[in-house]
C-alpha cells in the first residue's frame, strides 16, 4: 500500500537556525498538510496546501514557517529561524482528489529537536 | 470554531475485554466526519475508523466501532476482544466537508488523545 514517507526520522538543530522538514505524498494526491505534536498534547493543525498554495494555515504557521513543492513529489515545511517551542513531531499528510471524502494519510513524523 | 474534547487521559483494560472511549465535539456545521486514530509508541498515525454525520448507522470495522449521537455530539469508540497491540493513544478528530466548491481543504482538528493501556 502507498505510503507517505518524511525524512529524517530525527532531526537535530540549534536555535536560530532554517531547518527543512521533508515529505513525499502519496503519488495520486493533491491535497497536503503540516501537523505538529508537542510532546505529550493534541496534534495540531499548521498548513493545507492545494493547487501549488497555501489554502488554510493555523496561528501557528507564522512567517517563520514556509512550505512548497519544489517538484512533483516532495512536499517541504521550513523553519526560517527555529526556536526552542519548535521542538515536536512534525507529521505530513495527504489526501486524494475528493478530499471531503478521502481519509488523510499520515507519514511516521519528523522529531524535531531545538536545542 | 469547531473543538473535539476527550475527557479520558488515560483509560485501561484486560486483554480479551473491551473498553469505550469517549470523544464529544462542538460544531455548527451539519455535515462533517469523524474519525478515530491510533498513535502507538512508535508515533505514527494510523486511521482506525471514520464516520460520516449524515449517516445514522455506526461505523464498523472489525473489533473496532462506534456509538455516534449527532444531537448528543457524541463519537465514542468502543474496541472488543482487546488486544496487546491495541495499546496507544487514541485521537478523535473532527473535518467538515467541503464538498464542490467549498473552502474547506480537509483540515483535521483533534482531540487531547486518551492513552489506552492493555494488561495481560
Amino acid at each position: 500500500e502507498p505510503e507517505v514517507t518524511q525524512t529524517p526520522s530525527h532531526q537535530v538543530t540549534q536555535m536560530g537556525q532554517e531547518v527543512i522538514l521533508r515529505c513525499v505524498p502519496i503519488s495520486n494526491h493533491l491535497y497536503f498538510y503540516w501537523y505538529r505534536q508537542i510532546l505529550g498534547q493534541k496534534v495540531e493543525f499548521l498548513v493545507s496546501f492545494y493547487n501549488n498554495e497555501i489554502s488554510e494555515k493555523s496561528e501557528i504557521f507564522d512567517d517563520q514557517f514556509s512550505v512548497e513543492r519544489p517538484d512533483g513529489s516532495n512536499f517541504t515545511l521550513k523553519i526560517r529561524s527555529t526556536k526552542l517551542e519548535d521542538s515536536a513531531m512534525y507529521f505530513c499528510a495527504s489526501a486524494k482528489e475528493f478530499v471531503w471524502i478521502s481519509p488523510l494519510h499520515f507519514g511516521n513524523g519528523t522529531r524535531l529537536t531545538v536545542t | 470554531a469547531q473543538t473535539v474534547t476527550q475527557s479520558q487521559p488515560e483509560m485501561s483494560v484486560q486483554e480479551a475485554e473491551t473498553v469505550t472511549l469517549s470523544c464529544t465535539y462542538d460544531t455548527s456545521e451539519s455535515d462533517y466526519y469523524l474519525f478515530w486514530y491510533k498513535q502507538p509508541p512508535s508515533r505514527q498515525m494510523i486511521l482506525v475508523i471514520r464516520q460520516e454525520a449524515y449517516k445514522q448507522q455506526n461505523a464498523t470495522e472489525n473489533r473496532f466501532s462506534v456509538n455516534f449521537q449527532k444531537a448528543a455530539k457524541s463519537f465514542s469508540l468502543k474496541i472488543s476482544d482487546s488486544q496487546l497491540g491495541d495499546a496507544a493513544m487514541y485521537f478523535c478528530a473532527y473535518r467538515v466537508t467541503g464538498g464542490a466548491g467549498g473552502t474547506s481543504y480537509g483540515k483535521l482538528t483533534f482531540g487531547q488523545g486518551t492513552i489506552l493501556t492493555v494488561h495481560p
